[in-house]
């Protein structure tokens, strides 16, 4: 199976701050990562896919890079509706595994 | 409105068995991936399991937790999935969501609310 190990667990930062999160792959997995969003009680909410592609009606200010089989998820400018918990997922190989999750907290 | 919504869940005991429904509107489900995934309590996601599409034959891949216990299956006819859940463990206590892939490496674009399953004596 894929493991996909994701940091920080949790991070607490400013509104307007950079944030970044970050989620490595214990094997190749091309492209085929995606991020989502999780506010509490609900269900997620997709943000990235395929690394780097925005879903529609995702603000601009969330982006995804990959280098290798590090992948980032970075929010240029925090907001107060960003807090949440966000899991990445490959998408490559069966079983489809998540990252154990990054919850974010406004200062 | 594209939306899937669950039914089904409830409490059950060790041992025992439950069957999840999901159902689609606002698309053409059977052009569709559409999976399992669940969420323990305080926990994170786990993907459950998929059923291919007719082109596929309905092929299907699961974790290897519920490899033997759990079954998913499709109608397309009722725009619909189903998970049919037996031999129940007090670790398989979560909310079910279906989520919706449009293709075989494709992010999950929607999913439903989700429904609690409780397994407990």
């Amino acid at each position: 199976d894929i493991q996909m190990t994701q940091s920080p667990s949790t991070l607490s930062a400013s509104v307007g701050d950079r944030v970044t999160i970050t989620c490595r792959a214990s094997q190749s997995i091309s492209s085929w990562l995606a991020w989502y969003q999780q506010k509490a009680g609900k269900a997620p909410k997709l943000l990235i896919y395929e690394a780097s592609s925005l879903e529609s009606g995702v603000p601009s200010r969330f982006s995804g890079s990959v280098s290798g089989t590090e992948f980032t998820l970075t929010i240029s400018s925090l907001q107060p509706d960003d807090s949440a918990t966000y899991y990445c997922q490959q998408c490559n190989s069966y079983p489809l595994t998540f990252g154990g999750g990054t919850k974010v907290e406004i200062k | 409105e594209v939306q899937l919504v669950e039914s089904g869940g409830g409490l059950v005991q060790p041992g025992g068995s439950l069957r999840l429904s999901c159902a689609g509107s606002g698309f053409t489900f059977s052009d569709h991936y559409v999976d399992w995934v669940r969420q323990a309590p305080g926990k994170g996601l786990e993907w459950v399991g998929r059923t291919r599409k007719k082109t596929n034959s309905y092929t299907t891949e699961y974790v290897a937790s519920v490899k033997g216990r759990f079954t998913i299956s499709r109608d397309d006819s009722k725009n619909s999935l189903y998970l049919q859940m037996n031999s129940l463990k007090t670790e398989d206590t979560a909310v079910y969501y279906c989520a919706r892939a449009g293709g075989r490496y494709s992010a999950f674009d929607i999913w439903g609310q989700g429904t609690m399953v409780t397994v407990s004596s």
